[in-house]
């Protein structure tokens, strides 16, 4: 199994271009998130899924948008990308069942917009 | 969703002596607390898990202390090595995890 897996591992954008970032996990997992993490600073939630059909806001959800395109994959796009959005991002899924959640992550993608 | 808060963000301990992480929590409802260590460069990985109604928790030398009174959990690595440098988040279990900024474990050789 690959696990969670993300692409692509580095973009560099221009302020105001736009992207999207795959996320795509083969555990059968319900539950998907994307998280940001800047230099020194912990992970902030930007949106999750707790299942398929079903998206929600975290910490951060400013400037972004997901999609939970069915169960194994959750995208997070960037409609018009700003320089304060420069980050690693990170997806996560967990099979969150009976309350139990062990976040599986993938291996980042790391952004910068100019 | 939990938050988290961590009482000290980075932490220098001697290669070989233990190594105390500390994490505090403001919402007592989750049944679990997960234990993560992210190194340099990589996503966060499980490290062992505790249940709330338990106080102790031991794996490969690491141990888990819960304390449901003060809402405090402990990471304690033993015989700290080179390898344990990475950043350790504590996370309550829920269907939304506010993770904290976590601790910076580093090693003097």
């Amino acid at each position: 199994n690959a696990g969670v897996t993300q692409t692509p591992k580095f973009q560099v954008l221009k302020t105001g271009q736009s992207m999207t970032l795959q996320c795509a996990q083969d555990m059968n997992h319900n539950s998907m998130y994307w998280y940001r993490q800047d230099p020194g600073m912990g992970l902030r939630l930007i949106y999750y899924s707790a299942s398929e059909g079903t998206t929600d806001k975290g910490e951060v959800p400013n400037g972004y948008n997901v999609s939970r395109l069915n169960k194994r994959e959750f995208s997070l796009r960037l409609e018009s990308a700003a320089p304060s959005q420069t980050s690693v991002y990170f997806c996560a899924s967990a099979l969150l069942a009976d309350s139990y959640n062990e976040q599986f992550f993938g291996p980042g993608t790391r952004l910068t917009v100019l | 969703g939990e938050s988290v808060g961590l009482h000290l963000p980075t932490l220098s301990v001697q290669e070989g002596d233990n190594s105390i992480i500390n994490c505090a929590y403001s919402n007592s409802a989750s049944d679990y607390f997960i234990w993560y260590k992210q190194e340099s460069g990589k996503g966060p990985q499980f490290i062992i898990d505790i249940r709330s109604n338990m106080d102790k928790r031991q794996g490969q030398r690491v141990t888990v202390l819960l304390n449901k009174t003060v809402k405090h959990l402990s990471l304690q690595i033993a015989a700290t090595q080179p390898g344990d440098s990475a950043v350790y988040f504590c996370a309550p279990s829920a269907s939304k995890i506010i993770f904290g900024s976590g601790t910076r474990l580093s090693i003097r050789p």
